[in-house]
Parts: structure tokens; sequence; C-alpha cells
């Protein structure tokens, strides 16, 4: 079976650019969660899809939305991007919201110049 | 709120010798504790959680984790690393209210031939 997998893997955007990242889940997962690598740190949560609704969200600016499609893919969005958005981007997903791991793609690595 | 703290930057030991990564937590709940691995430029593995039950988990690649409540303490544990060990650790928590996990900072692992 195919892991997660994330489109684009490397992306270079200049500030105030706009930015969309794409996520297709494990089939039949349905609980999609979008997490911020910067580098030399831990992943930040970003916001957490299940069944197509928004179930929680990070501590990050309003630049940032996200939705998830009838098919359980989902993508992240980032207006009016900063030099602090370089990061490492990173989809999950899982079976349930529950005690499940969440599985993760191998994220698509974001440069602002 | 849920925090993790794992208190070593880097952690390193010989090929051969038994290897201890520490992570400490603090949850409102009760605690759903993990621990990932990442290689360079990849996503998180999963290792192995602990939910409930017997203290001592074991996971993938003959890695073991020890739960503490007393101590709010997850750390993982191997009999005898490998210079193939040699990456990213990150321990998470998630308890009953969250919808998200909460990474720790990481641990550098280098296992010396």
């Amino acid at each position: 079976d195919a892991g997660v997998t994330q489109s684009p893997t490397h992306l270079i955007k200049t500030r105030g650019q706009h930015v969309t990242l794409r996520c297709s889940p494990i089939s039949g997962h349905k609980s999609v969660s979008w997490y911020q690598q910067v580098l030399g740190q831990g992943p930040q949560f970003i916001f957490q899809y299940y069944e197509k609704e928004e179930r929680g969200r990070g501590n990050f600016p309003d630049r940032f939305s996200a939705r998830q499609f009838p098919n359980y893919s989902s993508e992240l969005n980032v207006n009016a991007l900063l030099l602090g958005d370089s990061a490492l981007y990173l989809c999950a997903s899982s079976l349930v919201t529950g005690n499940s791991p969440l599985h993760f793609g191998n994220g698509t690595r974001l440069t602002v110049t | 709120a849920q925090s993790v703290a794992q208190p070593e930057d880097q952690v390193n030991v010989a090929e051969g010798n038994p290897l201890t990564v520490k992570c400490t937590y603090s949850v409102s709940g009760n605690p759903y504790l993990f621990w990932y691995v990442q290689y360079p430029n990849r996503g998180l593995q999963f290792l192995l959680k602990y939910i409930t039950g017997d203290n001592l988990v074991k996971g993938s690649y003959g890695f073991e984790a020890e739960f503490n409540k007393s101590q709010t303490s997850f750390h993982l544990k191997k009999p005898s690393a490998l210079v193939s060990d040699s990456a990213l650790y990150f321990c998470a928590v998630r308890d009953d209210y969250g919808q998200n996990f909460v990474f720790g900072p990481g641990t550098r692992l280098s296992v010396l031939p």
C-alpha cells in the first residue's frame, strides 16, 4: 500500500506570494493533519481535518488555511508568505482521531526568499 | 495544556552498547505517548506507542520504551545500538481531550562505530 504522499517535494517562493501544498493520505485513513517543522525543532501542529471538517487548529495566523476533499486528500494554503514560513511542512494521516498513530509523508520543503 | 520535554539535544553511544533517549511529558488527562524517528530529508516514522497496559512497550527495529506514571516519563531504549540507528528522535503526547499530537524538540542520536 502507498504511504502518505505529498507534493511538491521542494518549493521556492518569494515573500508576499501564495503557496498550496497537497497531501494524499493512506487509503482508508480519514483524518489528515498538517505540521510545520522548522530546522532544528520538533513539528508544530497547524491543522487537523476529519471527515472533511476542521477538528483542530494550532497557533498559526489566519494566513494559513486548509481543506479536505471528499476523497480525504488535503491542501494547505499559505498566503502573504514571510521569510519565517520557510520550513518542512509535514502531512500525516491516521485511521481515527483516537489513539491511532500518525503516519507521515516525507514533507514539502518550502523556502521563502 | 500538553507538553513534552526531551532534556538531551544529543546522545552519543558506541555501537553495541545500550541506548536511552529521555522524554518527560505533561498532560491533563490520560497520556497517549509515541516515539518517532526522522532520517535526513524524510518525514517522521512511527516506532511505538503507549496507550494503556504494560509499562514496557516494544516497537519497531528492536526499540522499546518504559512508561513511568509517577515520574511522567517515557524513555526510549534499545539493548544494543546500531550505526544505522543514528537519526533524530521525537517523543510525542496527546491526551483524552486533545485532537493534536504535541512533539518534543527532538534528540539527535549518534551511534559511533
